[in-house]
């Protein structure tokens, strides 16, 4: 059975970071790319960043409003993706997901995570 | 950035009616790299169709997907108590990809 299982979140100071991982079972996580998405409270989904396979190089891409405070990656032979997230805003606040996708899918997010919120307030 | 759009923001549909959903893209994209996922609240998006036209593993026949380009359709042919949702739509053919703003299927 597939399994995404995020954790790290919390109630973090603005400035602060925070690293959330997402733990996979089930499948080859070798093989799989990895994505990061967010939701705010009430509201729709955003797009966070991605880490492709060993074979496509690990290459990784960020949301164009996020770039430079965040940053996926990935330990293969722990079977775990990670999210880093650096000088925390209120804005920032909202349950983090990670999903991943392969070929088998046409690359489009077959499982996800159940998420991990993450609250930034002072 | 490609931008999706949906319409309508909400729509209020009974069981058994059908449902149609759009999704608009700034510029186009490429066919197979259009998906639509289903939210119900307090749980993970579900992925419904990928490759614009689909079906996920385990996704009943009552839903469609159809289009290329800069637009693409969801279709509910008949509405099940379960369809309440809000669906996404999202393009994973540019980076950085991006999900539609959502539409919310509400009970009329």
């Amino acid at each position: 059975e597939v399994q995404l299982v995020e954790s790290g979140g919390g109630l973090v100071q603005p400035g602060g970071s925070l690293k959330l991982s997402c733990a996979a079972s089930g499948f080859t996580f070798s093989d799989s790319a990895m994505h990061w998405v967010r939701q705010a409270p009430g509201k729709g989904l955003e797009w966070v960043g991605r880490i492709k396979s060993k074979s496509d190089d690990y290459a990784t891409a960020y949301a164009a409003s996020l770039k430079g405070r965040f940053s996926v990656s990935r330990d293969d032979s722990k079977n775990t993706a990670y999210l880093q997230i650096n000088s925390l805003n209120t804005d920032d606040t909202g349950v983090y997901y990670c999903a991943r996708s392969t070929v088998t899918r046409g690359w489009a997010y077959d499982f996800w995570g159940q998420g991990t919120l993450v609250t930034v307030s002072s | 950035e490609i931008v999706l759009t949906q319409s309508p923001g909400t729509v209020s549909l009974s069981p058994g009616e059908r449902g149609t959903l759009s999704c608009r893209a700034s510029q186009s994209v490429g066919s197979r790299y259009l998906a639509w996922y289903q939210q119900k609240p307090g749980q993970a998006p579900r992925l419904l169709m990928y490759g614009a036209s689909n079906r996920a593993t385990g996704i009943p026949d009552r839903f469609s997907g159809s289009g290329s380009g800069t637009d693409f359709t969801l279709t509910i042919s008949r509405l099940e108590p379960e369809d309440f949702a809000v669906y996404y739509c999202h393009q994973y053919d540019t980076t950085p990809f991006t999900f539609g703003p959502g539409t919310k299927v509400d009970i009329k």
